[in-house]
């Protein structure tokens, strides 16, 4: 099976743009997680999607949001990009809710000049 | 104060040592505990998966867990140079799905 994929892999944009990020999960999994991750902050969980709807929300600014499709594939968008957005993003896949097991794509590195 | 502390390291040590990986929390509630491995421009992966207290072992890795103290170890033994990693633990309580995640233990194996 393929495992998640995630694109772009390197993203630089300005501050006050905006970006979109696309994740693709392994086939058959339905659930869709976000993370950032900062060499200060360790892993932040930003919002985990399920059949389409979000199940779990994390602190960040309603800047952030995301969606899942009916393919379960899922985007993120951040909006009016601050320096501190700077970060890896990493999208994790799961076949179900709940479930701890999670299987991460290799991230997309963004950078905000 | 963060709910789960872990020390971002670097840890460096020999070939072939143990390696002891630690991480604390504060919230008695955490019964799900995993240790994953990060290797540079990587995802993470996970590793082990324990429930409550106890021991885990899975060939040179052991995961172990301490309700009482609120502390988990992850044990390398025979370390190689292919376990440089960041290895990270994460861990949530009861009906909560959300993973808490500690911030990473950069690990450096040395030939």
């Amino acid at each position: 099976k393929a495992g998640v994929t995630q694109t772009p892999r390197y993203l630089i944009k300005t501050r006050g743009q905006q970006v979109t990020l696309s994740c693709s999960p392994i086939s058959g999994h339905r659930s869709v997680s976000w993370y950032q991750q900062t060499p200060g902050q360790g892993l932040q969980f930003l919002f985990e999607y399920f059949s389409e709807t979000q199940r779990n929300k994390g602190n960040f600014p309603g800047r952030f949001s995301g969606r899942q499709f009916s393919n379960s594939r899922s985007e993120m968008n951040v909006s009016t990009l601050e320096l501190g957005d700077s970060a890896l993003y990493l999208c994790a896949s799961s076949p179900r809710d709940g479930t701890d097991t999670q299987y991460f794509g290799p991230g997309t590195r963004l950078t905000v000049l | 104060q963060k709910e789960v502390e872990q020390d971002p390291g670097p840890l460096s040590v020999p070939e072939g040592a143990i390696v002891s990986l630690n991480c604390t929390y504060s919230n008695s509630a955490f019964q799900y505990f995993m240790w994953y491995r990060q290797y540079s421009r990587k995802g993470p992966e996970l590793l082990m998966y324990t429930y409550s207290s106890g021991n885990k072992e899975d060939g040179r890795f052991t995961a172990q867990v301490d309700k009482s103290s609120k502390y988990i170890s992850l044990f390398i033994r025979d370390s190689q140079p292919s376990d440089s990693a960041t290895y990270l633990c994460a861990m949530r309580g009861g009906s909560n799905y959300q993973l808490i995640w500690g911030a990473g233990t950069k690990l450096i194996i040395k030939p």
